[in-house]
């Protein structure tokens, strides 16, 4: 069975710009997160979705977004790039959401450079 | 005060030592404890969860959480050069809507031959 898939795997971007990042959930997985990895504080939750909905939102300014699409592959997107927003960007699926289960699948992350 | 603070080592240790990675905790609410290993260039693998305060086994690795102290633990034994990661401590806890999962910062490990 396939893993969890993450396009790109590297991204450079420049201040202000804006920049979607992919994740393909394993086949049957129907809910995803996103994290946020950086050395200084590690793994961040950024949101959940199930079902096309966002069930959790981690405590990230308005610039992060995401969405799920009906076959369960997610998008999340990051407008006006800052600097700080250099990082690891993680997904991670799991069959059903938490608290049914806590065993999630994460991808090999999108590092995001931002110039 | 962060929820979940870990001690980001390194760590270094030679083969066939015990390992003690330990993390702390601030929330009393939560419930499930997990521990992760990440590779280089890798997103994290689950390795262990646990519910409960005890401990719990699986091959050379020992869960072991203490909810009285916020305190939880993972031990190697028989450290292989294969175990050099990053060992991540998480914790969930409930919300409205589903659990919330915090990561320490994780601890590197290197296991020399």
């Amino acid at each position: 069975k396939a893993g969890v898939t993450q396009t790109p795997r590297y991204l450079i971007k420049t201040r202000g710009q804006q920049v979607t990042l992919s994740c393909s959930p394993i086949s049957g997985h129907r809910s995803v997160s996103w994290y946020q990895q950086t050395p200084g504080q590690g793994l961040q939750f950024l949101f959940e979705y199930f079902s096309e909905t966002q069930r959790n939102k981690g405590n990230f300014p308005g610039r992060f977004s995401g969405r799920q699409f009906s076959n369960s592959r997610s998008e999340m997107n990051v407008s006006t790039l800052e600097l700080g927003d250099s990082a690891l960007y993680l997904c991670a699926s799991s069959l059903v959401p938490p608290p049914a289960t806590n065993e999630q699948f994460f991808g090999p992350g999108t590092r995001l450079t931002v110039l | 005060q962060k929820e979940v603070e870990q001690d980001p080592g390194p760590l270094s240790v030679p083969e066939g030592a015990i390992v003690s990675l330990n993390c702390t905790y601030s929330n009393s609410a939560f419930q499930y404890f997990m521990w992760y290993r990440q590779y280089s260039r890798k997103g994290p693998e689950l390795l262990m969860y646990t519910y409960s305060s005890g401990n719990k086994e699986d091959g050379r690795f020992t869960a072991q959480v203490d909810k009285s102290s916020k305190y939880i633990s993972l031990f190697i034994r028989d450290s292989q050069p294969s175990d050099s990661a990053t060992y991540l401590c998480a914790m969930s806890a409930p919300s409205e809507t589903g659990n919330q999962f915090y990561f320490g910062t994780g601890t590197s490990l290197t296991v020399i031959p």
